[in-house]
């Protein structure tokens, strides 16, 4: 049971340029979302989805597009990168539902110079 | 800004003593979870607790809520080093029972 992967686990970009990070997970699990992690920060939310074909913005969704054509993957897509977007990018999936525990992946590394 | 504010941002301590982590907010949550992340890692569950003043407790780990629902604290006895890490809260809100929001972390070090 392979839970929450993230691809790939580092990267770097310039200025500009686009790039999808992928997430899947074979829980089945209906919620998933994707965070930010900056120094100092903790995690904040960029976006979720609960279900295949829904998605919602979190906190910070400028700069930043998903969408939910399956129940395992959640892509998250940079249009254009700007060094704001620098961070540690993680994705998380959960069952629907109050009180579910979130499962993460282990994280992408993404600069932007 | 940050929904949850948790206290201190930084804890250094010798092995063998007490620590408390807070995690506060103006908001009224569903439900509250504490987190454990290790470096180049994603975080992991800990704890959920989900009733006012609800109390629980993982060995040297005792998690509380607060009655109004608006607070948590973790408590450490006898800290030891792998106790060291980034301890993070989260909430739920009921009106988006899934959406998790996270505090801004506690990162830990327990000195041998």
């Amino acid at each position: 049971n392979a839970g929450v992967t993230q691809t790939p686990k580092f990267q770097v970009l310039k200025t500009g340029q686009s790039m999808t990070l992928q997430c899947a997970q074979d829980m089945n699990h209906e919620y998933m979302s994707w965070y930010r992690q900056d120094p100092g920060m903790g995690l904040r939310l960029i976006h979720y989805s609960v279900g295949a074909g829904i998605t919602d913005q979190g906190e910070v969704p400028n700069g930043y597009n998903v969408s939910r054509s399956t129940t395992e993957d959640f892509p998250l897509r940079l249009l254009s990168a700007a060094p704001s977007q620098t961070s540690v990018y993680f994705c998380a999936s959960s069952y629907e539902g109050k009180n579910t525990e979130a499962f993460f992946g282990q994280g992408t590394r993404l600069t932007v110079v | 800004t940050q929904l949850l504010e948790q206290s201190p941002q930084f804890l250094s301590i010798q092995e063998g003593e007490n620590l408390t982590v807070y995690c506060n907010s103006s908001s009224v949550f569903s439900s509250l979870q504490w987190y454990r992340q290790e470096p180049g890692e994603g975080p992991v569950l800990l704890v959920t607790v989900v009733t006012g003043g609800e109390v629980k407790k993982l060995k040297r780990l005792t998690f509380q809520f607060g009655d109004a629902r608006k607070d948590s604290s973790l408590h450490i006895t006898a800290a030891q080093p792998g106790d060291t890490g980034l301890y993070l809260c989260a909430a739920c809100w009921y009106s988006s029972a899934s959406k998790i929001i996270f505090g801004s972390g506690t990162r830990l070090s327990i000195r041998p």
